[in-house]
């Protein structure tokens, strides 16, 4: 059975800093998605990666393969960064999503 | 870009009667949807694969026959809520995958639904 976990389940950070966000997965995957949902539920697409690295903005998405594991890093935090980031994959030949737990990210001004 | 537009955003409706939330990808055209639920500060639950022109496939635990799943067209995915009840009050949200590989998901804005 896949399982997602994220780590840390909660964070809270100044403005500014530097944030990392954990995904492990337990079985092969196709892709890995970074989802972002904000407090009004709605949900959008980071991120999906299946190897290496991907940027955008100040966001950095990792992956590593082997180790079953995956990043988000945000750089220069900011309050508009405040959501939960979500980890989820989708498996060979099957388009259905296993998510990850979430991570509730607050930036404080 | 893709857009998967969901609607309502939110609706509230007495016990009993039955909800009906759209899914619709506006620019391409989706064979696979997908319809989740989220409890609060709870995960997303995927609730059921909606397949172009045939049966919906649910999940463990989810009743076909209280959430009616209908995908007529490549663009359009309908969930119905049908007798519903307080409990079923939850957010739900759909999403549709692009591409050959459908590895491109793209979600609806989800839909806030309260059972009084």
């Amino acid at each position: 059975k896949n399982e997602v976990e994220q780590s840390p389940q909660n964070l809270t950070a100044q403005e500014g800093e530097f944030i990392t966000i954990n995904c492990s997965y337990s079985v092969g995957i196709s892709a890995l998605h970074w989802l972002q949902q904000h407090p009004g539920g709605g949900i959008v697409s980071l991120f999906m990666l299946s190897s290496g690295k991907k940027k955008h903005g100040r966001l950095i998405a990792t992956i590593n393969i082997q180790e079953k594991h995956s990043s988000l890093h945000i750089t220069a935090s900011h309050p508009r960064d405040s959501a939960v980031y979500i980890c989820a994959d989708t498996n060979f030949g099957n388009e259905k999503l296993t998510f990850g737990t979430g991570t509730r990210l607050t930036i404080i001004p | 870009g893709a857009v998967v537009s969901q609607h309502p955003s939110w609706v509230i409706c007495k016990s009993g009667t039955s909800v009906k939330i759209e899914c619709r990808s506006l620019d391409f055209q989706a064979t696979t949807m997908f319809w989740y639920r989220q409890f609060p500060k709870q995960s997303l639950m995927l609730m059921a694969t909606s397949n172009e022109g045939s049966k919906a496939t649910y999940e463990q635990g989810v009743e076909k026959d209280k959430f009616l799943i209908n995908h007529a067209s490549l663009t359009l995915s309908t969930l119905t809520v049908t007798s519903a009840h307080p409990e079923d009050s939850s957010f739900y949200i759909c999403s549709a995958a692009r591409g050959s590989t459908g590895n491109t998901i793209y979600f609806g804005e989800g839909s806030w639904l309260t059972v009084v």
